[in-house]
């Protein structure tokens, strides 16, 4: 399976833009990029996916890389809702999502 | 339109006993998966059902076992409990089965083993 790497936490302030990065080096040329988020005491939530172009969806932006070995969520005005840990998965083909460690989203008031 | 529901919320089971699990997909999805989720290894996928039929399955050893009913409702089984089987299982539903569609995750249950 593809990997993908992502920092453990990051931290923002309420109401400013938030850039979760991640890395795929490996990634082959039919694996979409998707991205979870999973809040405290729930189950994952889809957020976004893609696979070449950049996309935009009414919770957030997925920029893409030109060579796709790395992409960006794009929280445009961060919410203590947003708080979560965010996973950046890869998946072609079978339907199984391989979830990372992902990254801690901390939001400051 | 309700969401995915996994019943029961939480669980108290002792070593060696077994356990079963359901999930209820959206209405009009047909593929369920299951997932486990623990604080040491973090998400990771049990199995995948789409009509009646596991069309994948992780790396998890066979006293780790699921069906899917013709209503597309899931159950997963566990038998001779283990200590380290304590986790949160989340089942998932979708359309059809593929990696492109999103998946809708229930709350999960969590299951300790005493």
């Amino acid at each position: 399976d593809a990997k993908t790497t992502q920092p453990n936490s990051m931290e923002s302030n309420e109401e400013e833009p938030v850039h979760l990065p991640c890395n795929h080096s490996t990634i082959s040329g039919t694996d979409y990029i998707h991205w979870y988020r999973q809040l405290p005491s729930q189950g994952p939530e889809y957020v976004i996916h893609g696979l070449t172009s950049n996309v935009n969806n009414r919770m957030a932006s997925l920029a893409i890389a030109e060579d796709r070995k790395s992409s960006t969520l794009i929280l445009h005005r961060a919410t203590l809702r947003d708080a979560a840990v965010y996973y950046c998965i890869l998946g072609a083909g079978s339907y199984q999502l391989t979830f990372g460690k992902g990254t801690k989203l901390s939001v400051i008031p | 339109k309700a969401g995915v529901t996994q019943t029961p919320r939480y669980l108290i089971k002792t070593r060696g006993q077994q356990v079963t699990l359901s999930c209820s997909p959206i209405s009009g999805h047909r593929s369920v998966s299951w997932y486990q989720q623990t604080p040491g290894q973090g998400l990771q996928f049990l199995f995948e059902y789409f009509s009646e039929t596991q069309r994948n399955k992780g790396n998890f050893p066979g006293r780790f076992s699921g069906r899917q009913f013709s209503n597309s409702r899931s159950e997963m089984n566990v038998s001779t409990l283990e200590l380290g089987d304590s986790a949160l299982y989340l089942c998932a539903s979708s359309l059809n089965p593929g990696s492109v569609l999103e998946q809708f995750f229930g709350p999960g249950t969590r299951l300790t083993v005493l």
